[in-house]
């Protein structure tokens, strides 16, 4: 596609609940990268895909959160038991996966914790 | 651990000054660093991208050093306009384990009329 797409734009749940964030980044990037911003901070890293498998999952907060990228495109985070903490934007971004390469991001999707 | 800060955190000027932002990091092993620009409610902007072997690069009225040796970049906006506002944010890619970038928590810029 022509950028970076990510749905849904604003979830809202209850706590305890499940989510699935999708990320579609841009046609021939084969990385791909989830941070996570909350008000007045800078993006936070969560994970980086390089194809399909992920190259470095450091920044996953714990076990409830998990991401995929099958088929080294598309991708999904997923957040089980969602907590209020979890609030924040999600924001996911795609380059060309060579060292160095600029990140080009969605318009994120913003998680609410009621 | 890369740390990345930026100073000032909010800025406020009239139109048409010259400003610059600040960017500086605790580890000196980079591959690049980029600026971006986010406006509220929006995602991330790229602005420009530095290799850690080039001294700046420059777009239209904006322009960015980066002095790898102590740690800091700086971005130069010339001629301040009021669609200037918004989020400044940089963010430098490590040379050692993978290509991640670590973002600074961003100047908060607002350009008067």
């Amino acid at each position: 596609g022509a950028g970076v797409s990510q749905t849904p734009s604003n979830k809202v749940t209850e706590k305890g609940k499940y989510v699935e964030l999708r990320c579609d980044p841009i046609s021939g990037h084969t990385a791909l990268y989830w941070y996570r911003q909350s008000l007045g901070q800078g993006p936070e890293f969560l994970i980086y895909f390089q194809g399909t498998g992920a190259a470095d999952d450091s920044g996953l907060p714990n076990d409830r959160f998990f991401a995929v990228r099958p088929e080294g495109s598309v991708s999904t985070l997923k957040i089980q038991r969602t907590e209020r903490g979890d609030s924040a934007v999600y924001l996911c971004a795609s380059s060309l996966g060579l060292p160095g390469g600029e990140l080009f991001f969605g318009e994120g999707s913003r998680l609410t914790v009621l | 651990k890369q740390e990345v800060t930026q100073i000032p955190a909010a800025l406020s000027v009239p139109e048409g000054e010259n400003l610059v932002l600040n960017c500086s990091f605790t580890d000196s092993a980079i591959y690049n660093l980029q600026w971006f620009r986010q406006d509220p409610g929006k995602g991330l902007t790229s602005l420009l991208l530095i290799q850690s072997s080039q001294r700046e690069q420059t777009s239209g009225r904006l322009n960015a050093s980066l002095d790898k040796s102590s740690g800091r970049s700086t971005l130069y906006i010339a001629a301040s306009q009021p669609g200037d506002s918004a989020t400044y944010l940089c963010a430098v890619m490590g040379t050692s384990g993978t290509y991640k970038y670590i973002f600074g928590t961003g100047t908060r810029l607002k350009v008067l009329a």
